[in-house]
């Protein structure tokens, strides 16, 4: 079963703009959530994430939300930039010892910045 | 290493013969990850160890999959007897500290295909 999804395969936003990566989840021991960025050929890296005690964390143009009762979180690219293009993975893990712990991956959604 | 090796980058293997992955994590870093992400969707985990003790093994194959790091050695992921449904890339991850589950880096992959 899917526990993590993102149901939007790609999103195609014009550069300055505000984009928007949606994930929702069903296991609601999930504590902790983390957003990567995947460019081909490489391995995933690291860009944001947020605790479940927390609604929203904020990195210079990325924010991330979090919505408990909805199991949904969001991420928000304000402004967008061509660099951006890639595929970017919503990933949930539980339990202490964060870096020790499995993560669960939605399917991914490639976001595509047009000039 | 600042970064996490993976080789071979691709493996081409006929159906039944075997394959042996290598990953050699960042030096330092505590806990080495595995995962399989098939035709480009969701990350599946598959084994990760602290050190050279297997720490959480829940997606590992039962069969024809086995894994180790030993000291001193790359980690690897070995699939016995490999089957079509075995194409994929499969990462390696590695974190220095238990609590940060952020500090998470990726190799970039190695590409298996069996024919």
């Amino acid at each position: 079963d899917q526990q993590v999804k993102q149901n939007s395969p790609s999103l195609s936003v014009q550069e300055g703009r505000i984009s928007i990566l949606n994930c929702d989840y069903t296991n609601s021991m999930f504590d902790y959530f983390l957003w990567y960025k995947k460019y081909p050929a490489e391995g995933p890296t690291f860009l944001i994430s947020i605790s479940s005690i927390k609604d929203k964390n904020e990195d210079g143009r990325f924010t991330v939300f979090l919505n408990k009762s909805a199991k949904h979180l969001s991420l928000h690219i304000v402004p967008s930039q061509p660099g951006d293009s890639a595929v970017y993975f919503c990933a949930a893990s539980e339990g202490p010892n964060r870096g020790a712990q499995k993560l669960v991956f939605g399917q991914g959604t490639r976001l595509t910045i047009n000039p | 290493g600042e970064e996490v090796a993976q080789t071979p980058k691709h493996l081409v293997r006929g159906e039944g013969q075997k394959a042996k992955l290598y990953c050699a994590p960042i030096k330092g870093h505590s806990y080495v990850f595995w995962y399989q992400q098939v035709l480009k969707n969701e990350f599946k985990f598959l084994i990760s160890f602290q050190n050279e003790n297997v720490f959480d093994e829940t997606g590992m194959p039962k069969e024809r999959f086995s894994a180790k790091c030993l000291p001193n050695s790359p980690c690897s992921l070995e699939i016995q007897a490999t089957k079509l449904e075995d194409s994929a890339v499969y990462f390696c991850a590695s974190s220095l500290q238990p609590e940060q589950n952020e500090k998470l880096f990726f190799g970039s992959g190695t590409q298996l295909s069996v024919l």
